[in-house]
């Protein structure tokens, strides 16, 4: 079964210094996501990404995060500064025309 | 107002058990429903869609209460498998291939022997 591709497992990082996440989705799929769950909370929307531009953001998404599709299979997400408060999972997903999402198994980021 | 609200549990239950799960929404656009299973420290993984008319997926029923903005989940005849996080899931969009999906906190089971 197909399955979304996500590197590193985990990452630590000092407080300040930036942080790139990858994602390798699906093939043929078309729309690309990445949420983010804190501990004990709930999973929350970050970005949507179609046609190599962002279609819609959340509130958290600030100027501190960026995506990219650098070529035809990688899909990141840069935090430029990090905060404590970035210490989350960080999931990729992505998903095509009509059907479900496909979740990847997620990096945990600890900023310290 | 919380988006998405579920019951927190923990419902501990033993093997063989029927246990329901619900779920409220605020969004009244909201065009299509989902439940999720995660377990710790791992991926959401979609246990199925929630359609108006009810749809069923082996021990797993599954409703929907537009009027109400509703959703339920039935697990019958419950397994030490089954135990994990319940995420209840909408998104405004429909057939849930595109726009955000809006996530609950999650309803966690415990299925004892």
């Amino acid at each position: 079964e197909p399955e979304v591709t996500q590197t590193p497992s985990h990452q630590v990082t000092q407080m300040g210094q930036e942080v790139i996440l990858r994602c390798v989705p699906i093939s043929n799929h078309l729309y690309f996501y990445w949420y983010r769950q804190i501990l004990g909370q709930k999973v929350e929307f970050l970005v949507s990404f179609y046609n190599n531009e962002i279609s819609e953001k959340s509130e958290i998404f600030d100027d501190q995060f960026s995506v990219e599709r650098p070529d035809g299979s990688n899909f990141t997400l840069k935090i430029r500064s990090t905060k404590l408060e970035d210490s989350a999972m960080y999931f990729c997903a992505s998903s095509e025309q009509g059907a479900g999402y496909t979740f990847g198994s997620g990096t945990r980021l600890t900023v310290v | 107002r919380k988006e998405v609200e579920q019951d927190p549990g923990p419902f501990n239950v033993p093997e063989g058990a029927t246990v329901a799960f619900n779920c409220t929404y605020s969004n009244s656009a909201s065009q299509s429903f989902f439940w999720y299973r995660q377990d710790c420290r791992k991926e959401p993984k979609l246990l199925m869609s929630v359609y108006s008319s009810g749809n069923e997926d082996g021990r797993f029923t599954a409703q929907l209460n537009r009027a109400s903005q509703y959703i339920s989940l039935l697990i019958r005849d419950s397994k030490l498998s089954d135990s994990a996080t319940y995420l209840c899931v909408v998104n405004l969009r429909y057939g849930g291939s595109q726009g955000n999906l809006i996530f609950g906190k999650g309803t966690k089971l415990s299925v004892k022997p």
